[in-house]
């Protein structure tokens, strides 16, 4: 069965630290992808990235990078000098097989990051 | 608004009534997606189609909850008795098939069960 931990409920920084979202998985299945998602104080949860289990190069887009390691199933958010619009509830998220065939997405709890100005 | 559109926003019923939820998805997207969401937990799934294909359903899921995409465009989530437990916040999501778990979430219905 598949699983999702963010051990990290709830973390506080002050704007400009850099902050990282920690997400351990675990799964069966040699193909599967990774995801994860923001949710706003608005409520719509909105895609930040996916990756495949077949690709560990590390990804960075503007502030946001991911680390993706499977040797210790994690795949890891960092957020490079956060702004005050970054506070939010972060989802990692887990699909396995095929994604085209199966989007079934098993999300964890979630970390709720407050930036404070 | 070319987003994925929830309606209702917010509904409050008894305990024993049916509800339904309707949700209108992007429209060039073929994959529709309901999830459940309660305070503090990530959202879970419950059931998906492509097109009017209903794909896969979860176990969690009860006798008493049917979703339909009648034409592959809208899709609707009945309730049915309705029980406090399905207190919860109902998540639609659509996506294109070729890029499998990029969801496009609406706003959500949120549901109270009294």
């Amino acid at each position: 069965a598949q699983k999702v931990t963010q051990a990290q409920t709830e973390i506080s920084v002050v704007e400009k630290e850099d902050v990282t979202l920690d997400c351990v998985y675990e799964t069966r299945d040699t193909t599967y992808y990774l995801f994860w998602y923001k949710q706003p104080p608005s409520g719509e949860l909105v895609f930040l990235i996916r990756r495949n289990s077949f690709d560990e190069q590390n990804e960075i887009s503007g502030r946001y990078s991911w680390n993706f390691q499977k040797s210790t199933s994690s795949f890891n958010f960092t957020i490079t000098a956060s702004q005050v619009v970054d506070s939010a509830v972060y989802f990692c998220a887990l699909s396995e097989g095929d994604t085209g065939a199966n989007s079934k997405l098993t999300f964890g709890k979630g970390i709720t990051l407050s930036v404070r100005p | 608004d070319t987003g994925v559109s929830q309606n209702p926003r917010h509904k409050i019923t008894k305990r024993g009534q049916n509800v339904t939820f309707r949700c209108d998805p992007i429209s060039e997207h073929n994959r529709l997606y309901w999830y459940r969401q309660t305070l503090g937990q990530g959202p879970e799934f419950l059931t998906y189609f492509q097109n009017e294909a209903q794909l896969e359903k979860s176990r969690l899921l009860s006798d008493r909850f049917s979703a339909e995409r009648p034409k592959g465009s809208f899709s609707t989530l009945e309730i049915q008795r309705t029980e406090q437990g399905d207190s919860a916040m109902y998540l639609c999501a659509s996506s294109l098939w070729t890029r499998g778990g990029e969801l496009f979430f609406g706003e959500g219905s949120r549901l109270t069960v009294l």
